[in-house]
């Protein structure tokens, strides 16, 4: 069974900065691109970012370029979110996903949130 | 970027009701087009890719088509369980992979 569980959210201050984890399970984590995607309470699903199988490819919403950097550890089956000068209106939910068939994104954790706020 | 646009963003309509939403992209993206089902409180699912292609867990009663720019997810028989909210996401060619920004499906 594909498992993907995110951590590391929680409240931070503006400016500060936060590293989310997403640890896979049940398929073949070396494999797979893998994204985030954040969704703010109540509002739509936004695409944040991707980093393909074997990480020498990312790439970012304009929203967090230069702020947020997608990394992964496939001997770890971890993905991962390094957020820095976080703002408010980076406070979302943030679900690790994965890339299937044309980068369709088939499987979602629960995800974990972020909350920006002094 | 391609601007993904879905009508209505709500709707509601009764057990056994023909429920379409329609996704429009701003430019041609062939059919690199999913749709996805997040029901209240949960993750979101991936319900069809490539524009007509249902994963296997979806009823039948769920279709996609279209090609281009515009799109449609059909729900042929509305039923209690489809109470969600529907987004299109396209994923054509390089990110940024962008969404649309959701119907709210609502029984009445």
């Amino acid at each position: 069974e594909v498992q993907l569980v995110e951590s590391g959210g929680g409240l931070v201050q503006p400016g500060g900065s936060l590293r989310l984890s997403c640890a896979a399970s049940g398929f073949t984590f070396s494999s797979a691109w893998m994204h985030w995607v954040r969704q703010v309470p109540g509002k739509g699903l936004v695409w944040v970012s991707h980093i393909n199988s074997d990480g020498s490819s990312t790439s970012y919403a304009d929203s967090v370029k230069g702020r947020f950097t997608i990394s992964r550890d496939n001997a770890k089956n971890t993905l991962y979110l390094q957020m820095n000068s976080l703002r408010a209106e980076d406070t979302a939910v943030y679900y690790c996903t994965r890339g299937g068939w044309l980068q369709a994104l088939n499987y979602w954790g629960q995800g974990t949130l972020v909350t920006v706020s002094t | 970027d391609i601007q993904m646009t879905q009508s209505p963003s709500s709707l509601s309509a009764s057990v056994g009701d023909r429920v379409t939403i329609t996704c429009r992209a701003s430019q041609n993206i062939n059919t690199y087009l999913n749709w996805y089902q997040q029901k209240p409180g949960k993750a979101p699912n991936l319900l069809i890719y490539a524009a007509s292609s249902l994963q296997s867990w979806v009823p039948s009663r769920f279709s996609g088509s279209g090609s281009g720019t515009d799109f449609t997810l059909t729900i042929s028989s509305l039923q209690p369980e489809d109470l969600a909210t529907y987004y299109c996401q396209q994923t054509y060619n390089t990110p940024p992979w962008t969404f649309g920004q959701g119907t709210k499906v609502e029984i009445k």
